[in-house]
């Protein structure tokens, strides 16, 4: 079962540049995106959600791009710093259509590397 | 900030055995979650817990599984017989509202059944 995929297991940038990270889903319909970070041995981190009536949300250095019609996300960190360094999970859930927010479908993960 | 916190950070027990997971949501949350992570594959959604009652759970939460709210500040999960393919990165996680509001989650108990 693959309803949301993160093609790319890693990622390695050079700090102060822009990191893109993707996320596909095959479900349409998911009405809700966010996006996670984690750290070893830690919990996974919110970092930026985005609704499926909007296709681009903005909080500082992270920009969250959706595609309906490609069933694509991504995510854009500028610029990048070598604290980013981590998975980052996509996930998606159908907020409107009788789940709730916490079922949280996630994808494998992007392991980002933020070289000084 | 607050946090979500679980205990024991790792968990060994044999096959057969009882073991209950302990999370200590943050305190004006309302929302309650256990997911779980297979070594090497994707966090799982487990259950949702809200107004001392499940609100959803998904295949995987089968009857060897419970979830308990046993006082104001304590949220378990109970795995009455453990399995060998029941050994994973637990998560707890908790939510101020349902909706939106972005879930918090613990740092997880590592169970190994052995």
């Amino acid at each position: 079962d693959q309803q949301v995929k993160q093609n790319s297991p890693s990622l390695s940038v050079q700090e102060g540049r822009i990191s893109i990270l993707n996320c596909d889903y095959t479900n349409s319909m998911f009405d809700y995106f966010l996006w996670y970070k984690k750290y070893p041995a830690e919990g996974p981190t919110f970092l930026i959600s985005i609704s499926s009536i909007k296709d681009k949300n903005e909080d500082g250095r992270f920009t969250v791009f959706l595609n309906k019609s490609a069933k694509h996300l991504s995510l854009h960190i500028v610029p990048s710093q070598p604290g980013d360094s981590a998975v980052y999970f996509c996930a998606a859930s159908f907020l409107n259509y009788g789940g709730s927010q916490g079922n949280l479908i996630f994808g494998k993960g992007t392991k980002l590397s933020v070289k000084p | 900030e607050p946090e979500v916190t679980q205990t024991p950070s790792h968990q060994v027990t044999q096959m057969g055995q009882e073991v209950i997971l302990r999370c200590v949501p943050i305190s004006n949350h309302l929302y309650f979650y256990w997911y779980r992570q297979i070594l090497g594959q994707k966090v799982e959604f487990l259950v949702s817990f809200y107004n001392n009652e499940i609100s959803e759970k998904s295949e995987i939460f089968d009857d060897q599984f419970s979830v308990e709210r046993p006082d104001g500040s304590n949220f378990t999960l109970k795995i009455r017989s453990t399995k060998l393919e029941d050994s994973a990165m637990y998560f707890c996680a908790s939510s101020a509202t349902g909706g939106s509001s972005p879930l918090h989650f613990g740092n997880g108990t590592r169970l190994t059944v052995t």
